[in-house]
């Protein structure tokens, strides 16, 4: 069936490292790709999406690109600050209308000053 | 302010005891959906509604209700709780049910069921 898998976490970064968040799925057809971010007692908010091939989402700094040919949508930001601590999920939504999303298991990323 | 409400956002209660946890949203939204979050799991969901008077199951239906009679409300009904229905829960809802959609999330309501 359907599935997304991400790095397991946590992630723990200094401020201003490299963030990299690995995420890839199994999908029949051609699915919407997402980011939602989660900060501490909060709901998930969108942080960017994909919804075909070789597209590229981008907000905040935070960018994934959509690669059929490995079937994954990373997230990436140069420079991380504290205020980026939050639970990261990737998620899929499949090419039908129910509307389903598909979540991975969530990253807890901390970054420390 | 575009929104979805939930409530309660905590909630103790023992086994048995029906609950009701209501979400609403201001969008004009068509499609609403409920998920559960258990850790290591992510998010599950467990019903979605396409319209007023059309709803369905997700993934993980067993021991839930839901109704849809007006386009913004979308409470989730536990008829009997038990502990295993114990997590966070989310309301969502977006314009359409198409797989392009983002959906905006509640705050969450955290269930603990004694």
């Amino acid at each position: 069936g359907d599935s997304v898998t991400q790095m397991e976490g946590p992630v723990t970064l200094s401020e201003e490292a490299f963030l990299t968040i690995n995420c890839t799925y199994t999908a029949t057809g051609y699915p919407s790709l997402f980011w939602y971010v989660q900060y501490p007692g909060e709901g998930l908010q969108l942080l960017l999406k994909a919804t075909k091939a070789d597209d590229k989402g981008s907000n905040k700094g935070f960018e994934a690109t959509y690669r059929k040919e490995t079937t994954s949508f990373h997230l990436e930001k140069g420079s991380v600050q504290v205020s980026d601590s939050a639970v990261y999920f990737c998620a899929l939504s499949i090419a039908s209308n129910t509307g389903k999303l598909i979540f991975g298991q969530g990253t807890t990323l901390q970054v420390k000053p | 302010e575009a929104q979805v409400t939930q409530n309660p956002r905590y909630l103790i209660t023992v086994t048995g005891k029906k609950l009701t946890v209501t979400c609403s949203q201001n969008m004009n939204h068509e499609y609403m959906s409920w998920y559960r979050q258990d850790p290591g799991l992510g998010l599950r969901q467990i019903y979605y509604s396409m319209n007023v008077e059309v709803t369905d199951k997700g993934d993980v239906p067993e021991g839930y209700k839901v109704s849809r009679k007006e386009k913004r409300n979308f409470p989730l009904i536990l008829e009997s709780p038990s502990p295993n229905q114990t997590s966070l829960y989310f309301c969502a809802s977006s314009f359409t049910g198409f797989s392009n959609q983002p959906q905006h999330f509640g705050d969450g309501t955290r269930l603990s069921i004694l």
